[in-house]
C-alpha cells in the first residue's frame, strides 16, 4: 500500500473550515484514498473515501488532485468536537486483505 | 444498533501471564480486524478474519500472539507469556465485504487497554 505524508499538527478556529492535506505521490491507479479520525480515548471513525472524483458526505468533503498525488479533507464548519487525530490512508478496495495501514496522522486542534 | 464491543476495557497483568481479549463485532459483519496502538502512534494491523478463517495474519509480531473466530462472529485475541512491550491499546474493527468483493468501511470498538507490569 502507498505511503502517505501528513503534517503532524494543525489548529483551526471554531466555525471555520478545516483543510487537512495529505500527500500520496506513489498511489497506484486502483488505490482509494480513505480518511479516518480518532477522538481521544476512542477507536478510529470512518469519515470518507474516494478514488479520483471529489466526494462529499454529511461529515466532510474530499478533494483529490487530478494527478491523484495529493488530497485535502475539508471540515466545512469545525466544532470543538472535531478535535482529533486525522488519518489519511490509501489502499485497494479489493484483494486478499482489507487491512488499513495507519501513519502518524494530523492532530487537529479546534480552538474556541 | 449496537456497535463493536470489546471486553475488558482495561486489563492489568504481570509479565509472563496469559491474557485473552474479546471482540464482539457488528452483527452480520463478515470481516473482523485486530489492531494494536502504542502511545502516540497510529494503529498497527495485526490480523484479519473473513468469516472463521484468518485471511491475513501478517501483522502478528510473534508466535506468542494468536487469535480465533470459531463461529465467524466473536473473536478472541490471545497473548501468551506477556511482556512489558505488549502494553498497548488493542482495537477491534468489523466491516462488510460486499458481493462485489469490495471492502467497506471499518467500524472500530473502543479498545482494550492492556498494561503488563
Amino acid at each position: 500500500d502507498a505511503k502517505t505524508t501528513q503534517p503532524p499538527s494543525m489548529d483551526c478556529a471554531e466555525g471555520r473550515a478545516a483543510n487537512l492535506p495529505c500527500n500520496h505521490s506513489t498511489i497506484s491507479g486502483n488505490e482509494y484514498v480513505y480518511w479516518y479520525r480518532q477522538i481521544h480515548s476512542q477507536g478510529p471513525q470512518y469519515i470518507i473515501h474516494g478514488l479520483k472524483n471529489n466526494e462529499t458526505n454529511e461529515m466532510a468533503s474530499l478533494i483529490i488532485t487530478e494527478d491523484r498525488k495529493s488530497s485535502t479533507l475539508i471540515l466545512p464548519h469545525a466544532t470543538l468536537r472535531d478535535t482529533a487525530v486525522y488519518y489519511c490512508i490509501v489502499r485497494f478496495r479489493s484483494g486478499n486483505t482489507g487491512k488499513l495501514i495507519f501513519g502518524q496522522g494530523t492532530t487537529l486542534q479546534v480552538k474556541p | 444498533g449496537a456497535g463493536v464491543s470489546q471486553t475488558p476495557s482495561n486489563k492489568v497483568t504481570e509479565k509472563g501471564k496469559y491474557v485473552e481479549l474479546r471482540c464482539d463485532p457488528i452483527s452480520g459483519h463478515t470481516a473482523l480486524y485486530w489492531y494494536r496502538q502504542s502511545l502516540g502512534q497510529g494503529p498497527e494491523f495485526l490480523i484479519y478474519f473473513q468469516g472463521t478463517g484468518a485471511a491475513d495474519d501478517s501483522g502478528l509480531p510473534n508466535d506468542r500472539f494468536f487469535a480465533v473466530r470459531p463461529e465467524g462472529s466473536v473473536s478472541t485475541l490471545k497473548i501468551q507469556r506477556t511482556e512489558r512491550g505488549d502494553s498497548a491499546v488493542y482495537l477491534c474493527a468489523s466491516s462488510l465485504k460486499g458481493t462485489s468483493g469490495f471492502y467497506n468501511e471499518q467500524f472500530f470498538g473502543p479498545g482494550t487497554r492492556l498494561t503488563v507490569l
